[in-house]
């Protein structure tokens, strides 16, 4: 069965470093995801991207996150200068063409922010 | 903008006792209501979903309903087991566009 992959499964980073947070989605689908759920929280939704641009995106996703889909298969979320507060688990979610369809969601990275 | 409400924040049952959770959602246009299953540290997992020409949907011990006009859906569990203990999300979306999730629910089945 097609699943979406994450990779690093774990990051631990300085604050004030750059983090690059890599997924490889559902190879037919066409909307892209990120989600960041902190311990013990709700998933909540960060950004999704279609057509090589963000469609949407929430009011955690201020100007240190950034995403991009480099080479049509990795989609990635930066994070420029991390603070204390990126520490959660990102998950990566994809979704296929047409419309009401469940999303898949990649199996996450915990990233701890020190 | 989409906003799931759910309750009980945390649920204790006996096993093979049922459990009911129940959510609400404010967006009339969303029209999939998936639920998530949960446990620790790991993704979430569809383990039902509901779409809005639907009034009720089942699957072996899990069942779900939908109460459009109301903008209520739920999730039954019946005959718990100890490994339905975990943290379970019910969610809203329209098409492709962004999951909203509920608070979650910590069910704890008791042996």
């Amino acid at each position: 069965e097609p699943e979406v992959t994450q990779t690093p499964s774990h990051q631990v980073t300085q604050m004030g470093q750059e983090v690059i947070l890599r997924c490889v989605p559902i190879s037919n689908h066409l909307y892209f995801y990120w989600y960041r759920q902190i311990l013990g929280q709700k998933v909540e939704f960060l950004v999704s991207f279609y057509n090589n641009e963000i469609s949407e995106k929430s009011e955690i996703f201020d100007d240190q996150f950034s995403v991009e889909r480099p080479d049509g298969s990795n989609f990635t979320l930066k994070i420029r200068s991390t603070k204390l507060e990126d520490s959660a688990m990102y998950f990566c979610a994809s979704s296929g063409p047409g419309s009401d369809t469940e999303a898949f969601f990649g199996q996450g990275t915990r990233l701890t922010v020190v | 903008g989409e906003n799931v409400e759910q309750h009980p924040s945390t649920l204790s049952v006996q096993e093979g006792d049922s459990a009911v959770i129940k959510c609400t959602y404010s967006d009339s246009a969303s029209n999939y209501f998936p639920w998530y299953k949960q446990e620790l540290g790991k993704r979430p997992q569809l383990i039902i979903d509901i779409r809005s020409n639907v009034g009720e949907k089942k699957d072996q011990r899990i069942a779900v309903t939908l109460n459009k006009t109301a903008k209520h859906f739920s999730l039954h569990i019946t005959e718990t087991q100890p490994e339905d203990s975990a943290v379970y999300f019910c969610a809203a979306h329209r098409g492709y566009q962004k999951v909203t999730f509920g608070i979650g629910t910590k069910l704890q089945v008791i042996p």
